[in-house]
């Protein structure tokens, strides 16, 4: 069935270091792909999505790009901020009205 | 306004007990979803409703008993609670299958 592998964590960094998160998918299609954040105590929200190869999702200095050679989908971020630090989600969803979810990232952006 | 509601927030109780949470939708959605998440984060789909119909029973004890009784609400019933039903349970919507779910912000289940 379909999947969604991603990095287990915790990722450790220091603030302004840059992040790579990665998520590979498996599935029959070509699903959308989504990045969710889930900050201590909240619900999860959408971080950024893609909905064909070669997309680039992008929200609050964050980019993933949806890769169907490799079926990736890696978050990355240039300057991490303590702000960011949240657990993060890799998703994939097709027409099944089921959206699978990776794991989840924790990462912890020291000052 | 919550796009997404449910309650209660914390809900503590007795093994054996029955228990429901309830979630509500005010953006017109016609997809809910149950979606159970345990202690080391994992989230996984339980149900889905499309427009009020079950469309997704992902092997759930039938002690959970989903009930849609429109469009804007989907509530989660479960009888003779057991330890492993600890968890945090989240509602969500979406008007797409394909597309972005909006989450409520979670009820905490602790079976004691």
């Amino acid at each position: 069935g379909d999947s969604v592998t991603q990095m287990e964590g915790p990722v450790t960094l220091s603030e302004e270091a840059f992040l790579t998160i990665n998520c590979t998918y498996t599935a029959t299609g070509y699903p959308s792909l989504f990045w969710y954040v889930q900050y201590p105590g909240e619900g999860l929200q959408l971080l950024l999505k893609a909905t064909k190869a070669d997309d680039k999702g992008s929200n609050k200095g964050f980019e993933a790009t949806y890769r169907k050679e490799t079926t990736s989908f890696h978050l990355e971020k240039g300057s991490v901020q303590v702000s960011d630090s949240a657990v993060y989600f890799c998703a994939g969803g097709d027409s099944s009205y089921k959206l699978i979810f990776g794991s989840g990232t924790r990462l912890l952006v020291r000052p | 306004d919550t796009a997404v509601s449910q309650t209660p927030k914390y809900l503590v109780t007795q093994m054996g007990n029955d228990k429901s949470i309830k979630c509500e939708q005010n953006l017109g959605h016609d997809t809910m979803y149950w979606y159970k998440q345990d202690s080391k984060k994992f989230l996984k789909i339980m149900f889905s409703y499309n427009n009020k119909e079950l469309i997704i029973n992902e092997t759930v004890p039938n002690r959970f008993s989903p009930k849609s009784p429109d469009k804007a609400h989907l509530n989660l019933h479960i009888n003779s609670l057991e330890l492993g039903d600890s968890a945090v349970y989240f509602c969500a919507s979406s008007q797409d299958p394909r597309g972005e779910l909006f989450f409520g912000e979670g009820s905490r289940l602790t079976v004691l």
